[in-house]
């Protein structure tokens, strides 16, 4: 199957400063890719959706100005939490779909483990 | 829209014993419907996944799902668990030409010794 490669894997960072994550698809042309965020013990919720080279949607109570999202190539996504603060904590996890055939089924990466201290 | 339940936030089964952890969907058009389990601090791995063609599908580690049109269910299950197979599962749906998958909120499976 495709590889979806999500970088980096675990990152700890002081409050008030900004932290990317990134989201490559290795394989295959990501024409869509998706940011979840998984509280401890809950399920995967979408933050946003992202086209290449289109603004990315967020869901309804997701801050855009927060989190950024940049799908500047069907290869690469990134996601910056700016100013982050400890609430921020969490577990984000990226997917990417590809046209035609792979349209199926959306690819995950490995996630990223986010501590704000 | 579309939705999933997830009955059971916890599952315990003896090592050896029938695995079955439940999902039912909502969805207004053909569903895809999808299982992942996720290890801990790990990612999401793909099982198996429901894409229209035979309503039993097979998936990776000895796992099975059946849909069930008439009952809007996809439910999970394994012959006999095995101690590795500890983890949370996830059951997803998604449109036919949508993008957007919608998860359960997870069952926990437990697998004594």
């Amino acid at each position: 199957g495709a590889v979806v490669s999500q970088h980096p894997s675990r990152v700890i960072c002081k409050s008030g400063t900004s932290v990317k994550i990134e989201c490559r698809s290795l394989d295959f042309q990501a024409t869509t890719m998706f940011w979840y965020r998984q509280f401890p013990k809950q399920s995967l919720m979408l933050m946003a959706t992202s086209n290449e080279g289109s603004k990315a949607t967020y869901e309804q109570g997701v801050e855009k100005d927060k989190f950024l999202i940049n799908h500047a190539s069907l290869t690469l996504s990134t996601l910056t939490v700016t100013s982050a603060h400890p609430e921020d904590s969490s577990f984000y996890i990226c997917s990417a779909r590809g046209p035609d055939r792979l349209n199926t089924e959306a690819f995950f990466g490995q996630g990223t483990r986010l501590t704000v201290v | 829209a579309q939705s999933v339940t997830q009955l059971g936030s916890h599952v315990s089964v003896s090592e050896g014993a029938l695995v079955l952890l439940r999902c039912n969907y909502s969805s207004s058009v053909p569903p895809y419907l999808f299982w992942y389990v996720q290890y801990p601090n790990q990612g999401l791995q793909l099982l198996l996944k429901y894409t229209s063609a035979a309503t039993l599908v097979k998936g990776i580690n000895g796992f099975e799902a059946e849909f069930k049109k008439s009952e809007t269910s996809f439910h999970l299950t394994k012959p006999s668990a095995h101690m590795s197979d500890a983890a949370e599962y996830f059951c997803a749906v998604s449109e036919w030409t949508g993008n957007q998958f919608y998860f359960g909120t997870g069952t926990s499976l437990t697998v004594i010794p």
